[in-house]
């Protein structure tokens, strides 16, 4: 059984340019949320998805959006990169059905020069 | 709105001697509650969960916590520290709501000497 995958493990990125992050939900899981976690703190709630659309976000500016897909499946997505952008990008999955579990990814380390 | 205070950035433990780390919530109903670890470079794995019911809860590596209502609080406990136990815990808090958003502490580094 699969857990929550996520790709790339790395990438580095200039400033101004987009990014898009990936994510597999642990099977069986239909909700997904994303997490920043910068160098030294705890990770930040982005935003959430459940049947391919947003239900809660963080506080976090609309360069900041996400995707998901029917197979449950979600990208986030990241615009007009700042250097502050560069964290560890954590997505979570969990089940609307079966208890309030999540799971974390190894993450996603963007670096934004 | 939730919040998480953990109030050790660093703890140091000797290999063999029992661990405690803290955590304190702010929530205006029953919280859920979760320690989760994250080694250098790494995701964050769940030790341990609390929802309801008995108090005192056991997770993965023999780790427990114990959930105090009227101290807000839902402390780590280990009886007896591995070197393989440094790392970095996470307490986080969510809401009963059926939204599964997390709020997490800023987190306390385990270091552990021989």
């Amino acid at each position: 059984d699969a857990g929550v995958t996520q790709s790339p493990t790395h990438l580095i990125k200039t400033r101004g340019q987009q990014v898009t992050l990936r994510c597999s939900p642990k099977s069986g899981h239909d909700t997904v949320s994303w997490y920043q976690q910068a160098l030294g703190q705890g990770p930040q709630f982005i935003f959430q998805y459940y049947e391919e659309e947003e239900r809660q976000r963080g506080n976090f500016p609309d360069r900041f959006s996400g995707h998901q897909f029917p197979n449950y499946s979600s990208e986030l997505n990241v615009n007009a990169l700042l250097l502050g952008d560069s964290a560890l990008y954590l997505c979570a999955s969990s089940s609307s059905y079966s208890g309030n579990t999540i799971y974390f990814g190894e993450g996603s380390w963007l670096t934004v020069v | 709105a939730q919040s998480v205070t953990q109030p050790d950035i660093h703890i140091t433990v000797s290999e063999g001697a029992s661990l405690e780390l803290r955590c304190n919530y702010s929530y205006g109903a029953t919280p859920y509650l979760f320690w989760y670890v994250q080694s250098p470079g790494q995701g964050l794995q769940l030790l341990l969960k609390y929802f309801s019911g008995d108090t005192l809860v056991q997770g993965i590596k023999g780790f427990e916590a114990e959930f105090k209502r009227s101290q807000s609080s839902f402390n780590l406990r280990k009886p007896s520290v591995h070197w393989s136990d440094a790392a970095e815990y996470f307490c986080a808090v969510g809401a009963n709501t059926g939204f599964q958003k997390l709020v997490f502490g800023t987190g306390t580094r385990l270091l552990v000497s021989p």
